[in-house]
């Protein structure tokens, strides 16, 4: 157990549409990282949040974009979804202090028809 | 960006050591080495990191060669629970969260 939760499990949308996935994680986490993973790869760093703003971008486009709230949780949007982002979304936290150490959360299974 | 190289996959028999290599011979001066593993249906699990000189600790050690262009994770003992896909990964300590993942190494522990 990590303490890091993701919602929903499993989403399914159609092309162009938006989503909103969500990561909460525990008190005094206070980085939040972002990661796409395709079947059978490993994740691929999408962007990371501290203090509420983002700090470290990996190369994905502007429709790929995130939120980090006061209250240890965040959130990624995807605009204009295309099939190739069918893939388990993953969040990943830091403590303060232990900067090195990912905490991550189970995923969320999207799949874009 | 810098890479890691992994085999695809590697078998071991329960009880017995396990070196699982890594190769990075791209990798910057701020990169740190981890190492994490990832179950079916769930998210990756720190194992360990390292900079420059081996480490252990109660999961495994960590390897490291003196030119820093690849590693090598061990586990000491296999155990069943130990069966997963292994990630090697560069962690950039100035690009702030920027970790490169290879695609792993699926590691089947035989009873």
């Amino acid at each position: 157990e990590t303490g890091v939760t993701q919602s929903p499990t499993h989403l399914i949308k159609t092309r162009g549409q938006q989503v909103t996935l969500r990561c909460s994680s525990q008190s005094g986490h206070n980085t939040v990282s972002w990661y796409q993973q395709a079947l059978g790869q490993g994740p691929q760093f999408i962007f990371q949040y501290y203090r509420e703003e983002e700090n470290g971008r990996g190369n994905f486009p502007p429709r790929f974009s995130g939120l980090q709230f006061p209250n240890y949780s965040s959130e990624l949007n995807v605009n204009a979804l295309e099939l190739d982002d069918s893939a388990l979304y993953l969040c990943a936290t830091t403590r303060v202090g232990s900067y090195n150490e990912q905490f991550f959360g189970p995923g969320t299974r999207l799949t874009v028809l | 960006d810098a890479k890691t190289t992994q085999p695809n996959s590697m078998e071991s028999n329960e009880e017995e050591p396990v070196h699982l290599p890594c190769n990075h011979s791209t990798i910057s001066g701020t990169d740190y080495i981890h190492w994490y593993r990832q179950l079916p249906s769930q998210g990756p699990e720190y194992v360990i990191h390292g900079l420059t000189s081996n480490v252990n600790n109660r999961m495994a050690s960590l390897a490291i060669a003196e030119d820093r262009k690849s590693s090598t994770l061990i586990l000491h003992r296999a155990t069943l629970r130990d069966a997963a896909v292994y990630y090697c990964i560069l962690r950039d300590a100035t690009n702030a969260g920027k970790s490169t993942f290879g695609d792993g190494t699926t590691l089947t522990v035989k009873p």
